[in-house]
């Protein structure tokens, strides 16, 4: 198991472009997590899966943004009509059933908006 | 409100020296408190969670709920612990992790 991978790693879109990132997590982690981070910020929330179900979403989740986990295994988030304000790195995480308290992190995917 | 401060960008010391990384959060409940660390070109991961009271390569945190304060503190600083340091705080049921804006610890030979 080689942790959390999230795919690409990097991104160069357009303005007003669609993108998807893909993120696979640990196998039998039960709980995916989405962050996005910013020059000079720490991560921040934006949703998250307990298998299948997405349970919460940040308000910082626009409704350009939608993220899925169809089969409970992994994910993806969209983010439609991009703006430049969207750059920044994408983050997911997983967590097992039976210690939900760890997050382990994927390596991020960083979206620029030209 | 959810919040956790880090009001230290950049902490710099040399190797051997004490190190205390602050970090302070509001939170109306009862929050767990969490120490992640991202070396270079490395990704974030868990250093310390406030309830298992045990030290990680040197690091202790003691939770102060009066001071509503987290702060991670070593005794002597090594090279290796050169990194970003983010104090988080999840409320109840582990849903998310609430992070702070980080803390760069550079340590000097």
């Amino acid at each position: 198991d080689t942790g959390v991978s999230q795919d690409p790693r990097h991104k160069i879109t357009k303005r007003g472009q669609n993108v998807t990132f893909r993120c696979d997590p640990i196998s039998e982690h039960n709980r995916l997590y989405w962050y996005r981070q910013t020059l000079g910020q720490g991560p921040e929330f934006l949703t998250y899966f307990q298998n299948e179900a997405q349970l919460e979403k940040s308000r910082l989740l626009s409704d350009r943004f939608s993220a899925e986990r169809p089969k409970g295994s992994f994910s993806t988030l969209e983010i439609q009509r991009t703006e430049q304000g969207d750059s920044a790195m994408y983050l997911c995480a997983s967590s097992p059933r039976q210690a939900a308290y760890e997050q382990y992190f994927g390596p991020g995917t960083r979206l620029t908006v030209t | 409100a959810q919040r956790v401060t880090q009001p230290e960008k950049l902490l710099s010391v040399f190797k051997g020296a004490p190190v205390e990384l602050k970090c302070n959060y509001s939170y109306s409940g009862s929050p767990e408190l969490f120490w992640y660390v991202q070396y270079s070109r490395q990704r974030l991961q868990l250093l310390l969670r406030h309830i298992s009271r045990e030290s990680i390569k040197g690091f202790t945190a003691d939770l102060n709920k009066g001071e509503t304060s987290f702060h991670l503190k070593k005794p002597f600083a090594q090279e290796e612990d050169s990194a970003m340091y983010y104090c988080a705080l999840s409320p109840t049921g582990f849903q998310k992790l609430v992070f702070g804006t980080g803390t760069r610890l550079l340590v000097s030979p």
